[in-house]
């Protein structure tokens, strides 16, 4: 398909194991985001790539968050030692360099047991 | 710092009543766009409109129809004639224009209004 697409679709781990979470974006679009939507909550801006650099990773929570994208296409955000709180879908979006519009992925749900 | 209120958490309506949805934003930016996007139960958000702040004519699209107005900061929602399959969470956002490398345009969600279409 053409869109945005996110693996795994659940995700089920234990407190403080490590999690990898992977977003393959349109073909050609240069800016990638991460999104979090906690349980009946809106959605809160985690990191921002253009190309392979993070210009904007104001949103990650803790030091346990860290993301990469490489080759300008995958990104995999990945949350070490999980919590509780981590429980969450997990949204990814891409963009193409000329306008404003963000295409998302259908998520990763991620629950922290 | 960039913001958007939706206050209504939950609306519910009998189908075929129109319905409108809230959306106040705040933003010292002069160029912005706004957005409304539709979360349905499979989860997966889909893009409604994209409004961009120097237009503030309003938009009909079938039964959807916006209303934004720069002097209240407000860009709601309508629905006219609703639907079972209308029912979803919408999230009004806003976001800033992109300028370059840096700029993250980053959207910003408001926390959403549930809306549940009785038959």
């Amino acid at each position: 398909g053409a869109g945005v697409s996110q693996s795994p679709s659940n995700k089920v781990t234990e407190k403080g194991k490590d999690v990898e979470l992977r977003c393959d974006p349109i073909s050609g679009h240069t800016a990638l985001y991460w999104y979090r939507q906690s349980l009946g909550q809106g959605l809160e801006f985690l990191i921002y790539f253009q190309g392979n650099s993070a210009p904007d990773k104001s949103g990650l929570p803790s030091d346990r968050f860290s993301a990469e994208r490489t080759g300008g296409s995958v990104s995999t955000l990945t949350i070490q030692r999980t919590q509780q709180e981590d429980s969450a879908v997990y949204l990814c979006a891409s963009r193409s360099g000329l306008n404003n519009e963000q295409f998302f992925g259908p998520g990763t749900r991620l629950t922290v047991l | 710092a960039q913001k958007v209120t939706q206050a209504q958490t939950e609306i519910s309506v009998v189908e075929k009543e129109d319905v409108t949805l809230d959306c106040v934003y705040e933003t010292r930016d002069t160029t912005y766009y706004l957005f409304w996007y539709k979360q349905p139960p499979s989860g997966e958000l889909v893009f409604l409109i994209r409004r961009n702040s120097f237009d503030e004519q309003n938009e009909i699209s079938g039964r959807y129809s916006w209303n934004f107005q720069k002097s209240t900061s407000s860009f709601n929602f309508t629905i006219t004639a609703s639907q079972v399959v209308d029912s979803a969470v919408y999230f009004c956002a806003l976001s800033e224009p992109h300028f370059g490398y840096s700029s993250a345009s980053k959207i910003i969600f408001g926390s959403g209004t549930r809306l549940s279409i009785r038959p």
